[in-house]
């Protein structure tokens, strides 16, 4: 069964960056038919997807934050990670990292981890 | 992007009766392949969404089968056939189908 798990610091300073990590268990990085992704939510957006990365390279970002946001993966260590720049209080929320299944399409994020609460204050 | 409407944003419901929520789409999300690119989530309190439906009309390995899904194109809708106290919690949809992915703004299914 994969498991994924975020990791990283709760609390960012404005004008900082904000770096996570999702460690996968139980299943590798790098099968052919997932993207891994990162998705927000925050009471004011609801559930944001903020991009994913395949395991060829490939990647894909959410316009609304693709100049502030790098996703890359690490196969030797079975993780992928999240760096969004220039942070701003309205980027506090809870963050999730997620497997997105693709068959002949992108399709369904599952599994999701359990989230990581990121506050953006000084 | 696609703009994802549900309905109704809260769902009071008493045990053993049916629920219906509704998910509209700004575009269609019916493919050339014949399949429609829509996915339900459960987030239950305190927890991450879970995978309820996937392409529309196709459950999730494990989810029960008083859980349902339906439509085409633009108009989408998830059915249970009698609530359970443990189906409490939001309910969002999402399109797959282009980026950026994106979800409705959820609907909250509480007990009587």
């Amino acid at each position: 069964q994969v498991q994924l798990q975020e990791s990283g610091p709760g609390l960012v300073k404005p004008s900082e960056t904000l770096s996570l990590t999702c460690t996968v268990s139980g299943g590798s990085v790098s099968g052919a038919f997932f993207f891994w992704s990162w998705i927000r939510q925050s009471p004011e957006k609801g559930l944001e997807w903020i991009g994913y990365i395949h395991y060829n390279g490939s990647n894909n970002y959410n316009p609304s934050l693709k100049s502030r946001v790098t996703i890359s993966l690490d196969t030797s260590k079975n993780q992928f990670s999240l760096k969004l720049s220039s942070v701003t209080a309205a980027d506090t929320g809870f963050y999730y990292c997620a497997r997105l299944v693709s068959t002949i399409l992108p399709n369904w994020f599952d599994p999701w981890g359990q989230g990581t609460l990121v506050t953006v204050s000084s | 992007d696609i703009v994802m409407t549900q309905s109704p944003l809260s769902l009071p419901v008493t045990p053993g009766e049916p629920a219906s929520i509704s998910c509209r789409s700004s575009q269609s999300l019916l493919h050339r392949n014949g399949h429609n690119y829509v996915v339900w989530y459960l987030q239950k309190p305190g927890q991450s969404p879970q995978l309820l439906i996937y392409l529309a009309t196709n459950r999730a390995s494990g989810v029960p089968d008083r859980f349902s899904g339906s439509g085409s194109g633009t108009d989408f809708t998830l059915k249970i056939s009698r609530v359970e106290a443990e189906d409490v919690g939001v309910y969002y949809c999402m399109q797959p189908l282009q980026t950026p992915l994106t979800f409705g703004q959820g609907t909250r299914l509480e007990i009587k």
